[in-house]
């Protein structure tokens, strides 16, 4: 079935820990986002990509860092884990960048200790 | 600072009574609205989009509407499986600007 994945599903990190979420889509999007959920806060942009070779920052960059070398994978790496970034993460894709509906994966639950 | 709120923020209600969710937006250069649906522990699932004042979008038990100021997603005779809580969310001016709102958590009792 087409969509995205995300690994792991749910994960608990000790402070200070690096940790890289992943996520694949196999639609072939051009765009994809990295967005986290608080209580209270609804979804926010962390970082996203317009297309293979290019990223660029949302609205909540700090302490995380992505890469997109292809089309399909986007992961996206907490390099120090602080208690402040448990949340559940999305990622998301889109064909076009300027257009259209997002679809989103299931969702990466972490917890930082 | 574009913005996106959406009443109530919970609603109950019994199995066929009717109503609708809020969706009032301030933001500039609007593009289009979205409407999700997200299930406890799911990532959101993509409803409607609208594009201009005027458009409707129906699916099954579900109509949204849309206003140059806010956004309706009335439901008609809704049943238990209708529980979620739905996100509105705006698209706007440059093309990374789309907007969430926190959410309005629907259980529909039977």
């Amino acid at each position: 079935i087409a969509g995205i994945t995300q690994a792991p599903t749910s994960q608990i990190l000790a402070a200070g820990r690096r940790m890289t979420l992943r996520c694949t889509q196999d639609m072939r999007h051009n765009a994809m986002y990295w967005y986290r959920q608080d209580l209270g806060l609804g979804l926010r942009l962390i970082h996203y990509s317009n297309t293979a070779g290019t990223t660029g920052k949302g609205e909540v960059p700090d302490g995380y860092s992505v890469s997109r070398a292809n089309t399909d994978d986007f992961p996206l790496t907490l390099a120090s884990a602080v208690p402040s970034q448990t949340s559940v993460y999305f990622c998301a894709s889109k064909w076009q960048t300027n257009t259209g509906e997002l679809f989103f994966g299931e969702g990466s639950r972490l917890t930082v200790l | 600072e574009d913005q996106v709120t959406q009443s109530p923020e919970a609603l109950r209600l019994q199995e066929g009574e009717s109503s609708s969710l809020n969706c009032s937006y301030t933001v500039s250069g609007l593009r289009g609205l979205f409407w999700y649906r997200q299930d406890p522990g799911k990532g959101p699932e993509f409803l409607f989009t609208l594009y201009s004042a005027g458009e409707e979008k129906e699916k099954e038990r579900l109509k949204a509407t849309l206003t140059k100021k806010e956004s309706f997603l009335h439901i008609t005779a809704p049943k238990p499986e209708d529980s979620a809580t739905y996100l509105c969310a705006t698209f706007s001016g440059g093309y990374q600007k789309v907007t969430f709102g926190i959410g309005t958590k629907l259980q529909v009792i039977p």
